[in-house]
């Protein structure tokens, strides 16, 4: 799998779109980008994933560049309650594995 | 649904002791797998199956046993715990069709070892 980078931390003021970065600049053109966050000392929970495209959920969206090498996640209205540690995580469809790095801790600030 | 389950939430064992995490999922996922995360670190991968009958080793498979006997559960053996194995163990889930399908996570059962 791809590895990604990520900045180890970032504040944002509640009310704000987050915009959270991720560099993958090995990835291949199988492979996935999918964000998950972790609450603190809770399960893992999933946010969005993408090939190419831009997506939209109703929690967030996710911004890849044209050549894949990095993409954006908008958390569009950042409440108290999106602060978390957001992994990035780079996959190919048929493979079991997710390889979570150290992520990106996000604290809104009110 | 009740999404991945898993018990219990917390445990202390002494040294030497064995015991099992239970996981069950009611998704009808094919994939399941069990994660452990240390303190200000990322999730890694122990074992993980991708059906009845069939699993297999992740990056850190030592000191842990697992079997899969039904689509639904999914249980972790630690045979002789060790103060190494003190950790946050996750228990996921997907479906395998389709390829690019979201991981459902559980809540996480909290181990010490003394």
């Amino acid at each position: 799998d791809a590895k990604t980078t990520q900045p180890p931390s970032m504040d944002c003021a509640e009310g704000r779109a987050a915009n959270l970065p991720c560099n993958h600049s090995t990835i291949s053109g199988n492979e996935y980008v999918y964000w998950y966050r972790q609450i603190h000392s809770q399960g893992p929970q999933y946010i969005i994933h993408g090939l190419k495209n831009n997506e939209t959920n109703e929690m967030a969206s996710l911004i890849i560049t044209e050549d894949r090498k990095s993409s954006t996640l908008i958390l569009p209205h950042a409440t108290l309650r999106d602060t978390a540690v957001y992994y990035c995580i780079v996959r190919r469809a048929n493979d079991y594995k997710l390889s979570f790095g150290a992520g990106t801790t996000v604290t809104v600030r009110a | 649904n009740a999404g991945v389950t898993q018990t219990p939430k917390f445990q202390v064992l002494k040294t030497g002791q064995s015991m099992t995490l239970q996981c069950a999922q009611d998704m009808n996922h094919e994939y399941m797998s069990w994660y452990r995360q240390d303190p200000g670190m990322g999730l890694r991968l122990i074992h993980y199956s991708v059906g009845a009958g069939i699993t297999d080793q992740g990056e850190v498979p030592n000191g842990y046993n697992v079997s899969r006997s039904t689509t639904e559960d999914f249980p972790l053996r630690l045979l002789s715990a060790a103060p190494s194995q003190t950790s946050v163990y996750f228990c996921a889930s997907r479906q395998l069709a389709g390829g690019d399908n979201e991981q459902f996570f559980g809540p996480g059962t909290r181990l010490t070892v003394l």
